[in-house]
């Protein structure tokens, strides 16, 4: 489709395992990604972002990775924590002045 | 404050009543938008502003009236609304159009 989408809706990991959350962007156009983190009750959080340029860029803890061949995105967190469970989201921006395109989010869940 | 804060962060109102929604921000940005957040779906963008301009309006009916004085503020006005407008109203900010973008909390509507 036109959207960005994820492939899960949901992703139950244990704690201090390693999470992977994906994303699949249908334009390959794009030019640039983010991915944010979006906790109950509050806005989407920045977390790291990754230009078409790229293929992998690291945080603290997270790692982006872009594969433009097949037009995946994904998010790796290392050591998933009790304060990683949120919604996640990965974003594209198409060009011209409407700013970036959303995907529908990732519930992350973090089993004890 | 810091960051992007919006208020009221609740609202309930009737379909035949007047209200605004209102954003600040301070990152010193020139881009401010609005997003309409429903349950299972991806971000809506509704409005873009850069340099207090409207540079997009994503065929938002004319019940909702963006309105940017300056570069710092930004405000949605309300009025005879449709109960499947209830939603999170979020705002956001950039330095520059479709770049990284600061969230704010959100504003929680109810239309009854």
């Amino acid at each position: 489709g036109e959207s960005v989408g994820l492939h899960l809706p949901t992703l139950s990991v244990q704690e201090g395992d390693n999470s992977i959350i994906n994303c699949a962007y249908s334009n390959s156009a794009s030019d640039y990604f983010i991915w944010y983190k979006q906790e109950s009750g509050k806005g989407p959080q920045f977390i790291i972002d990754i230009r078409s340029n790229m293929d992998k860029r690291q945080g603290q803890r997270v790692t982006v990775l872009l594969n433009k061949t097949v037009k995946h995105l994904s998010l790796q967190i290392a050591a998933t924590q009790p304060g990683d469970s949120a919604v996640y989201f990965c974003a594209e921006r198409r060009g011209g002045a409407d700013g970036l395109t959303f995907g529908k989010g990732t519930h992350l869940i973090i089993q004890p | 404050e810091t960051g992007v804060t919006q208020t009221p962060r609740h609202l309930v109102m009737g379909m035949t009543n007047k209200k605004s929604l209102k954003c600040e921000q301070h990152l010193g940005h020139n881009a401010m938008y609005w997003y309409k957040q429903s349950a299972k779906k991806p971000l809506e963008l509704m409005f873009v502003y850069s340099l207090e301009e409207r540079v997009e309006n994503n065929s938002v009916p004319s019940r909702f009236s963006p309105e940017c004085p300056n570069s710092s503020h930004l405000f949605l006005h309300l009025h005879t609304l449709q109960p499947e407008d209830s939603a999170l109203y979020l705002c956001a900010s950039s330095q520059l159009v479709a770049y990284e973008q600061y969230f704010g909390p959100g504003t929680r509507l109810t239309v009854t």
